[in-house]
């Protein structure tokens, strides 16, 4: 079983749309979770962290965190073509002074 | 505040030489991590340093090391490069390493002819 893993892509969403990442982790006792947007020959940019279960909104970025279920989830609201690009998903296990990444969901936003 | 700065930004080389690289964290960050990724794995972690302690080492081969200086700043080094060590090499910073946040450089862009 993979640590950290992501629904597969690609996804496609129309302009204004909401495009929802989901991710699932092993670790039961993983405590800090983190989104990060990469462009295509671009380094990850980090978007969005949590911590507590629950709901996180910075923007039109929602990021949602539920323990028991082992799963973290990103929503884009609104999504403009400058959101196109693969969303990572990553989790600190344990503290254990790493992050483990998912393979990434591609997101392309139709114009 | 400047971000997290590489060098060099791209890197050429052939079997069997070694290669070293940089990373400069943000100010005040303590903790830098490298990761390697590749198409195929995705993106990988190598090793965590933190006050120029190694605190984690990821499942890579001996021919890959680090270490970190008294100003924060590291270095990774490669030995005996093989092909399968083209790759984008991305260094982190974070204040503390663990919990908290990580950001990324621009990568180092390496090519093993």
């Amino acid at each position: 079983q993979k640590e950290v893993e992501q629904n597969s892509g690609p996804l496609s969403v129309p302009e204004g749309a909401i495009a929802s990442l989901n991710c699932t982790y092993s670790d039961r006792g993983s405590q800090s979770f983190f989104w990060y947007r990469q462009y295509s020959g671009k380094s990850p940019e980090l978007i969005m962290s949590i911590y507590s279960n629950g709901d996180k909104e910075d923007g039109r970025f929602t990021a949602q965190l539920n323990k028991a279920s082992q799963y973290v989830s990103l929503l884009i609201r609104d999504s403009q073509p400058s959101d196109s690009a693969t969303y990572l998903c990553a989790v600190n296990q344990s503290n254990d002074y790493k992050l483990s990444f998912g393979a990434g969901t591609t997101v392309t936003v139709r114009a | 505040k400047a971000g997290v700065t590489q060098t060099p930004r791209y890197l050429i080389k052939t079997r069997g030489q070694q290669v070293t690289l940089s990373c400069s964290p943000i100010s005040g960050h303590r903790s830098v991590s490298w990761y390697q990724q590749t198409p195929g794995q995705g993106l990988q972690f190598l090793f965590e340093y933190f006050s120029e302690t190694q605190r984690n080492k990821g499942n890579f081969p001996g021919r890959f090391s680090g270490r970190q200086f008294s100003n924060s700043r590291s270095e990774m080094n490669v030995s005996t490069l093989e092909l399968g060590d083209s790759a984008l090499y991305l260094c982190a910073s974070s204040q503390r390493g663990g919990n908290n946040e990580q950001f990324f450089g621009p990568g180092t862009r390496l090519t093993v002819l």
